[in-house]
């Protein structure tokens, strides 16, 4: 079955920058849409950004100026680089699908938390 | 941006009875709107895409409507698992995909 894990540090100082990797198992990267989502603690869900099949990429307006969004086709993986992190960005970071047929997030990783301090 | 609004932020019940839950949109987004449950400590799970379609193992108890700015899930009697938290989510012509501020189903 199709699985994503996510992997990174999971703590990152203030005015760095948080990258995290996604491996994707049971599928391949050059089909559907690839999300980052995050959820703050106690808060609700923000969708981050995504690259398609293709390697076209979307943004959250407010996050565009600090996030980039790539792929490894051959390591069948996708990254996340979050610039310029403040503890506003502290969250639990979830890589996701999005089945294009569906046009919903379908598959979601565990997740992993990110805390942003010195 | 398209915000979407969910009612009522925590809703009260007991297993078998019936759990309604809106989500309205500022905007129409059609019936590109899906459901998602999350339960403590666990990733959201697709319930329902395109407003109305059950994704593959989504009880029937679970059931999805609406088109253009108001949508409901409903779920027809109770179980234990089904106390969560419930998210809508748009995804309509153009970014950003906006959630719903969240539904906690508590007994």
């Amino acid at each position: 079955q199709v699985q994503l894990q996510e992997s990174g540090p999971g703590l990152v100082k203030p005015s760095e920058t948080l990258s995290l990797t996604c491996t994707v198992s049971g599928a391949s990267i050059n089909n559907y849409y690839w999300n980052w989502i995050r959820q703050s603690p106690g808060k609700g869900l923000e969708w981050i950004g995504y690259i398609s099949y293709a390697g076209t990429t979307k943004y959250e307006p407010s996050l565009s100026s600090r996030v980039t969004i790539s792929s490894d086709t051959s390591k069948n993986q996708f990254s996340l680089h979050l610039f310029s992190v403040t503890a506003a960005d502290t969250a639990v970071y979830y890589c996701v699908r999005e089945h294009l047929s569906l046009w919903a997030f379908d598959i979601w990783g565990q997740g992993t938390l990110v805390t942003v301090s010195s | 941006e398209i915000v979407l609004t969910q009612s009522p932020a925590t809703l009260s019940l007991s297993p078998g009875e019936r759990a309604t839950i809106s989500c309205r949109a500022s905007q129409t987004v059609n019936t590109y709107l899906a459901w998602y449950q999350q339960r403590p400590g666990q990733a959201p799970r697709l319930l329902i895409y395109n407003a109305s379609n059950r994704a593959t193992g989504t009880p029937a108890r679970f059931s999805g409507s609406g088109s253009g700015t108001d949508f409901t899930l409903t779920i027809s009697s109770l179980e234990p698992e089904d106390f969560a938290v419930y998210y809508c989510q748009q995804r309509g012509t153009w970014p950003p995909w906006t959630f719903g501020q969240g539904t906690k189903v508590e007994i």
